[in-house]
């Protein structure tokens, strides 16, 4: 059965410090999806990555950056130099083949303070 | 494009009165899904649908509804609110069975509560 686990509920930074966030999943699947979305106050989903789980290369796009490493079934985000801005819930998802389609299931969300 | 709208965007409701969220995307998606948010909990699927007259439960499927008539639009319907339903529902859509595009786009969620 399909699971994700975040299991940090909220984290606090002070502005400029790293931040990690954290992900272990569940699935029986060889073919499955990962996904990090954002949840700014303002309360809509913003997508932010997408992987398969055939591409464990990990990925950075600015001061973002994703580690995904099956061995342990781990999705882990980064942010690097943290700002104000990022302060939001953080959700991961995984998504893996249903009939005819994918079902994607969402961890419970990481809310990250981000102090200025 | 408009991307995924929903209406309305907040709802109060009596226990026991029923309504029907709607949910319309103009995308030309084949999967749409419901989600509802509740604190602590991320967001739990309630239904979903691989394309027009297809429709499948999620996890939380108790007390919802759901047909899909069109490609465009997926409603939810709520028979017999109850206050457990107070939540925020959340409706997506992606092009499902093209796996390399499996990216769903969320609506901006419709805020209810079951008094």
């Amino acid at each position: 059965a399909q699971k994700v686990t975040q299991a940090q509920t909220e984290i606090s930074v002070v502005e400029k410090e790293d931040v990690t966030l954290d992900c272990v999943y569940e699935t029986r699947d060889t073919t499955y999806y990962l996904f990090w979305y954002k949840q700014p106050p303002s309360g809509e989903l913003v997508f932010l990555i997408r992987r398969n789980s055939f591409d464990e290369q990990n990925e950075i796009s600015g001061r973002y950056s994703w580690n995904f490493q099956k061995s342990t079934s781990s999705f882990n985000f980064t942010i690097t130099a943290s700002q104000v801005v990022d302060s939001a819930v953080y959700f991961c998802a995984l998504s893996e083949k249903n009939t005819g389609g994918f079902k994607t299931i969402f961890g419970a969300g990481t809310r990250l303070f981000v102090k200025a | 494009n408009a991307g995924v709208t929903q209406t309305p965007k907040f709802q109060v409701l009596k226990t026991g009165q029923s309504m029907t969220l709607q949910c319309a995307q103009d995308m030309n998606h084949e999967y749409m899904s419901w989600y509802r948010q509740d604190p602590g909990m991320g967001l739990r699927l309630i239904h979903y649908s691989v394309g027009a007259g297809i429709t499948d439960q999620g996890e939380v499927p108790n007390g919802y509804n759901v047909s899909r008539s069109t490609t465009e639009d997926f409603p939810l319907r709520l028979l017999s609110a109850a206050p457990s339903q107070t939540s925020v529902y959340f409706c997506a859509s992606s092009p499902a069975g093209i796996p390399s595009t499996d990216t769903q786009y969320f609506g901006p969620g419709t805020r209810l509560t079951v008094l």
